[in-house]
C-alpha cells in the first residue's frame, strides 16, 4: 500500500491553542494536499503544497514540506471549536493518477 | 451548482446480494475515484478511472467492480464476494494530476 500516515492519531486541545499534525509518505511526489473531514461527511480540500515549496500559508493554516524526509506538517493556529474534525494528507506518485490518503488525525477543540 | 453527488446516503444490503452505489459529477473532471473508509480509519483506494472506458484497481479491489461508460458517472458495485462490505464509501473526482480532489458526501453501506 502507498498509504501515508498521520501523527498523532488523535489530538485534543483547548480553544485558542495551536494544533500541529504530521504526515509521512512513501513515494516521490509532485505535491501534497491536506483535507478535512467532518464526522460522517465527505472530505474538503484545505491546501496544496508543491514539491518545490517548503512552506505555505492559508489563513490560519500553515503547511510545511520536507521531501528529503518524506514528511509534512499542518499547523492550525488559534484553534476554534469549529475546527473539530479529522485531517488527512494526500499524495499521488509522479506518474499515474492514483491518489492516496493517510490514516488521519482526529482533532478535538474544546471550547 | 457544480459538484459530485453520491446516492443513496444510506444503503442496507442482505448477505449474498450485489448492490450498486452511484457517483455522478458535473465538474467535467476526467479522473474519478472510489475509497472505502472504516470507522476511525483512513481512506483506502478501491478503484480509479482516468478516462472514459478505462479504470484501474486500487489497493482493495477484490469483491468490487466499476464501470466508466460516461465521463460524469462512475458507479461502484459491491458484490457478494466482498466478505466485509459494511463501511463508508466515498467517491471523488479531479480534473487532472496535481490538482485538488472533490468529494461526494458518502454512502454508508450496512449488511443486515
Amino acid at each position: 500500500s502507498q498509504q501515508g500516515e498521520e501523527d498523532p492519531q488523535a489530538l485534543s486541545i483547548q480553544e485558542g491553542e495551536n494544533a500541529t499534525m504530521n504526515c509521512s509518505y512513501k513515494t516521490s511526489i509532485n505535491n501534497l494536499q491536506w483535507y478535512r473531514q467532518n464526522s460522517g461527511r465527505g472530505l474538503v480540500h484545505l491546501i496544496l503544497i508543491r514539491s518545490n515549496e517548503r512552506e505555505k500559508h492559508s489563513g490560519r493554516l500553515r503547511v510545511t514540506l520536507d521531501t528529503s524526509k518524506k514528511s509534512s506538517s499542518l499547523l492550525i493556529t488559534a484553534s476554534r471549536a469549529a475546527d473539530t474534525a479529522s485531517y488527512f494528507c494526500a499524495t499521488g506518485p509522479n506518474t499515474g493518477n492514483q491518489f492516496y490518503f493517510g490514516t488521519g488525525t482526529s482533532l478535538t477543540v474544546i471550547p | 451548482d457544480g459538484g459530485i453527488t453520491q446516492s443513496p446516503k444510506y444503503l442496507f444490503r442482505k448477505e449474498g446480494q450485489n448492490v450498486t452505489l452511484s457517483c455522478e459529477q458535473n465538474l467535467n473532471h476526467d479522473a474519478m475515484y472510489w475509497y472505502r473508509q472504516d470507522p476511525g480509519q483512513g481512506l483506502r483506494l478501491i478503484y480509479y478511472s482516468q478516462i472514459v472506458n478505462d479504470f484501474q484497481k486500487g489497493d482493495i479491489a477484490e469483491g468490487y467492480s466499476v464501470s466508466r461508460e460516461k465521463k460524469e458517472s462512475f458507479p461502484l458495485t459491491v458484490t457478494s464476494a466482498q466478505k466485509n462490505p459494511t463501511a463508508f464509501y466515498l467517491c471523488a473526482s479531479r480534473s487532472r494530476v496535481n490538482t485538488e480532489a472533490f468529494f461526494g458526501q458518502g454512502t454508508r453501506l450496512t449488511v443486515v
